[in-house]
């Protein structure tokens, strides 16, 4: 079955770049129908939808993140990754890759925290 | 944005009681696009409900989803100890799509 899994520094200086890789293991990345996702859940809070990919490229963003976030996709490695610039500490969070699917997230990955500090 | 809110913030009940969770939406959720999550510690969300009925793949009967425009609710009928946990609801019907801020179920 389709697993997902995240992979990247789990610490990150203030004002540089989140660079997060999720592998997609199992299934194609190409499967279509499906959309590659972030999401992220501050410590002790809810989650927050970042934003999601199609194979071919075609990108969706949460506005109130959209001026800091590229998310893209290598299908020759089966990942998608996720960047965010000009970090701070509000973006200290648990990281998960998602499939999306038919609007839902239907398979998550475990997770990655990414902490934001000097 | 849609605004979606849970109550109660924490539900205490006991294993083999009936759990009622409730989602209000800021605005009229289209075409029922609202899905339910449960959440373990430690663990990613996991899809239990979309398009606010339909149960996911491998979900018990147990789990059932209701509701209509603004009103959604998420009922565990016979609670099981593996219950316990946090429920989030989430609407896809308009971008962006947002989550709650989740319902914690404790045993009482």
């Amino acid at each position: 079955q389709v697993q997902l899994q995240e992979s990247g520094p789990g610490l990150v200086k203030p004002s540089q770049t989140l660079s997060l890789t999720c592998t997609v293991s199992g299934g194609s990345i190409r499967s279509g129908g499906y959309y590659w996702s972030w999401i992220r859940q501050h410590p002790g809070k809810g989650l927050e939808w970042i934003g999601y990919i199609y194979y071919s490229g075609s990108t969706y963003y949460n506005p109130s993140l959209k001026s800091r976030v590229t998310i893209s996709v290598d299908t020759s490695k089966n990942q998608f990754s996720l960047k965010l610039t000009s970090v701070t500490a509000a973006d200290t969070a648990v990281y998960y890759c998602a499939r999306r699917w038919g609007g839902t997230f239907d398979i998550w990955g475990q997770g990655t925290m990414v902490t934001v500090s000097s | 944005e849609i605004v979606l809110t849970q109550s109660p913030g924490t539900l205490s009940l006991s294993p083999g009681e009936r759990a009622t969770l409730s989602c209000r939406a800021s605005q009229s959720v289209s075409s029922s696009y609202l899905a339910w999550y449960q959440q373990k510690p430690g663990q990613a969300p996991r899809l239990l409900i979309y398009g606010a009925s339909s149960r996911a793949t491998g979900i018990p009967d147990r789990f059932s989803g209701s509701g209509s425009g603004t009103d959604f609710t998420l009922t565990i009928s016979r609670l099981e100890p593996e219950d316990f946990a946090v429920y989030y609801c989430q609407q896809y019907g308009s971008s962006p799509e947002t989550f709650g801020q989740g319902t914690k179920l404790e045993i009482k």
